[in-house]
């Protein structure tokens, strides 16, 4: 069975502070991995994936993640954080081998404090 | 413009009375899957379908419904719903290695 594990409910950092928002997965192929952003309200946003090739992908806002097959991690960063990133992150996994399964981590809230 | 559509928004139902909340998507995607979320447990899947006719449960389908008769719909029955499916609802629809697009979501409340 795969599965999604966002060790942290809950991140703060300071505007201008580097952020990261940590992932780990277990899939039995090889792995799709997702995150999306979630605002107040609204349905989800896609952020960047990782499906193959350069380990370290880049997505919209400035976001970009670490795919790191060793220890099965996928965290997102960004190197500057802002105020209007304070937002819901979901982290989700595929297994190339059922696409139409997926499995979503429980949600990390960041918090940007001016 | 590419979107998912899901009707209603809000709904506010009786026990044991039978719903459908429709989701559409204008993408050509084979993908399509119904998602609740609960607020610590993120996103589970419900039912996902990975084209006409060919759908499978997902991590949380006891209680709902899903068919799969054309590409672009894929509605979620409630046959007899209880108040523990109160929830957020989402549809989303991909293809194979693409992102998932979300519809706007689907807020249930079962008195």
């Amino acid at each position: 069975a795969q599965s999604v594990a966002q060790p942290e409910d809950q991140v703060n950092v300071a505007e201008g502070n580097p952020l990261t928002v940590k992932c780990t997965y277990s899939v039995s192929g090889n792995p799709y991995l997702f995150w999306y952003v979630q605002y107040p309200n609204r349905g989800l946003q896609f952020l960047l994936k990782y499906i193959t090739g350069d380990n370290l992908v880049k997505g919209s806002y400035g976001f970009e993640a670490e795919f790191n097959k060793s220890q099965t991690s996928f965290h997102l960063k960004k190197p500057s954080a802002l105020v209007s990133d304070s937002a819901l992150y979901f982290c989700a996994v595929r297994d190339n081998t059922n696409a139409g399964k997926s499995t979503f981590g429980d949600g990390t809230t960041l918090t940007v404090k001016p | 413009e590419a979107q998912v559509t899901q009707n209603p928004r809000y709904l506010i139902t009786v026990t044991g009375k039978k719903l459908t909340v429709t989701c559409s998507q204008n993408m050509n995607h084979e993908y399509m899957s119904w998602y609740r979320q609960d607020p610590g447990l993120g996103l589970r899947q419900i039912y996902y379908s990975m084209n006409v006719e060919v759908t499978d449960k997902g991590d949380v389908p006891e209680g709902y419904k899903v068919s799969r008769k054309e590409k672009r719909n894929f509605p979620l029955i409630l046959e007899s719903p209880s108040p523990n499916q109160t929830s957020l609802y989402f549809c989303a629809s991909s293809s194979s290695g693409t992102a998932a697009f979300f519809g706007q979501g689907t807020r249930l409340t079962v008195v």
